[in-house]
């Protein structure tokens, strides 16, 4: 199994602050990598897939990078509704599977 | 709009059976691998099973391979994950979720709000 480890496991930032989330796989994923937020008590949601692909809809802010084994998301100037945890996942191979997350929360 | 209602979750003694229900809307249910995704209170995502269009490709994580069964009824736009020997590790909301098309499976575009299943005596 692909094993998918994110750093940091929770940061605080201030809004208008650059975020900068990575996620590492434990072989080479190409670029199936995706992005997900999930804020509390709700169901995740698509923001980046194929490593770099905005899903249609999430505010241009959001970007991710990367190839290989290691990924980037980054969120250029954090926003009141950005505060949550975010995800990564690899859709190599199954098990499909996810890094353990990242909080983000208000400084 | 793309529409996923769960249904079917609940509490149940440890060694019982539920079986979780998906009705969708919105897009051509036949066309797109569907996927069931879990998450232990306070824990991160676990995905547990992915079932491609015309149910061709069926995978399972190694956790629930042997006690669950996803399925699909194309005719009735609806998932289904059918859980059998449910221990308290299996106490989780699961979602499920419309794969975006890129593969057979992954990533997931359009998530339900979830279903709670309590296992517990």
């Amino acid at each position: 199994d692909i094993q998918m480890t994110q750093s940091p496991s929770s940061l605080s930032a201030s809004v208008g602050d650059r975020v900068t989330i990575t996620c590492r796989a434990s072989q080479s994923i190409s670029n199936y990598l995706n992005w997900y937020q999930q804020k509390s008590g709700k169901a995740p949601k698509l923001l980046i897939y194929a490593a770099s692909h905005l899903q249609s809809g999430v505010p241009s802010r959001f970007s991710g990078s990367g190839s290989g084994t290691d990924f980037t998301l980054t969120i250029r100037s954090l926003q009141p509704e950005d505060f949550a945890t975010y995800y990564c996942q690899q859709s190599y191979s199954t098990p499909l599977t996810f890094g353990g997350g990242t909080k983000v929360e208000i400084k | 709009e793309v529409q996923l209602v769960e249904s079917g979750g609940g509490l149940v003694k440890p060694g019982g059976s539920l079986r979780l229900s998906c009705a969708t809307s919105g897009f051509i249910f036949s066309s797109y691998t569907m996927n069931w995704v879990r998450q232990a209170p306070g824990k991160g995502l676990e995905w547990v099973s992915s079932i491609s269009s015309s149910s061709r490709y069926i995978y399972y994580a190694d956790s629930v391979k042997g006690r669950f069964t996803i399925s699909r009824d194309d005719a009735k736009n609806s998932l289904f994950l059918h859980m059998n020997s449910l221990g308290a590790e299996d106490t989780a909301v699961y979602y499920c979720g419309k794969d975006l098309g890129l593969a057979v499976a992954g990533p997931i575009e359009f998530w339900g709000q979830g279903t709670l299943v309590t296992v517990s005596s």
